[in-house]
């Protein structure tokens, strides 16, 4: 079956650290799309791409960046890391461009201290 | 001022009765809204969408729309202890392809 899934899905790192999270689907979907949640806050889109070497800024990509080598990966690279980006992140991806209906990732639960 | 709405909860209704949840938004041009039901620890998943004013059921849930109220909700009949979870409204954008998620309203249905 096709799935969607990221690593690690737990990781605790020190603030100003470099950390790529992975993201890896095999529905063969062009659009993939990086998602933060936060109490209160939601789904809040982070990055977002919809091909191969295709990257576009959502509306929280501050010190974030990703890249698309290929349909199935995206990574999202967090530059350095800082106590605001604690968060739980989702990996997405989608038949069409519109992420409503999207299939999500497990997520990834990161904690920067 | 936030583009989606929902009340946070949590929403407490016995098990068997209906559960409403609501949402507004703010952007008069979305197009399309979606509700999804979140298990704590888990992942969204899409159980509803709807893009025309009025009603549309799919089992035990409808989803209702009223564009000029700029109004959504999300009614579940029959609700049992496993619809307990966080149910987040969003809207699309047609046009920029942007879509706005809700905070989530936390549902919890007592046995």
């Amino acid at each position: 079956d096709a799935e969607i899934t990221q690593s690690p899905r737990h990781k605790i790192t020190e603030t100003g650290r470099q950390v790529t999270l992975a993201c890896h689907q095999t529905w063969n979907h062009n659009n993939m799309f990086w998602y933060r949640q936060d109490l209160g806050h939601g789904l809040r889109l982070i990055h977002y791409s919809y091909g191969v070497q295709d990257t576009n800024k959502g509306e929280v990509s501050d010190g974030y960046s990703v890249s698309r080598s290929n349909t199935e990966d995206l990574p999202l690279t967090l530059e350095s890391a800082a106590s605001s980006q604690t968060s739980v992140y989702f990996c997405a991806s989608s038949e069409v461009q519109a992420p409503s209906t999207a299939f999500f990732g497990q997520g990834t639960r990161l904690t920067v201290v | 001022q936030k583009e989606v709405e929902q009340n946070s909860g949590p929403l407490s209704v016995p098990e068997g009765a209906i559960a409403s949840l609501n949402c507004t938004y703010s952007d008069r041009v979305s197009q399309s809204f979606f509700w999804y039901r979140q298990y704590s620890g888990k992942s969204p998943e899409l159980i509803m969408s709807i893009y025309s004013n009025g009603d549309k059921e799919d089992g035990r849930f409808t989803a209702q729309l009223n564009k000029a109220s700029q109004y959504v909700s999300l009614l579940i009949r029959d609700s049992q202890p496993s619809d307990s979870a966080t149910y987040l409204c969003a809207s699309l954008n047609t046009g920029g392809f942007k879509t706005i998620f809700g905070a989530g309203t936390r549902l919890f249905v007592k046995a």
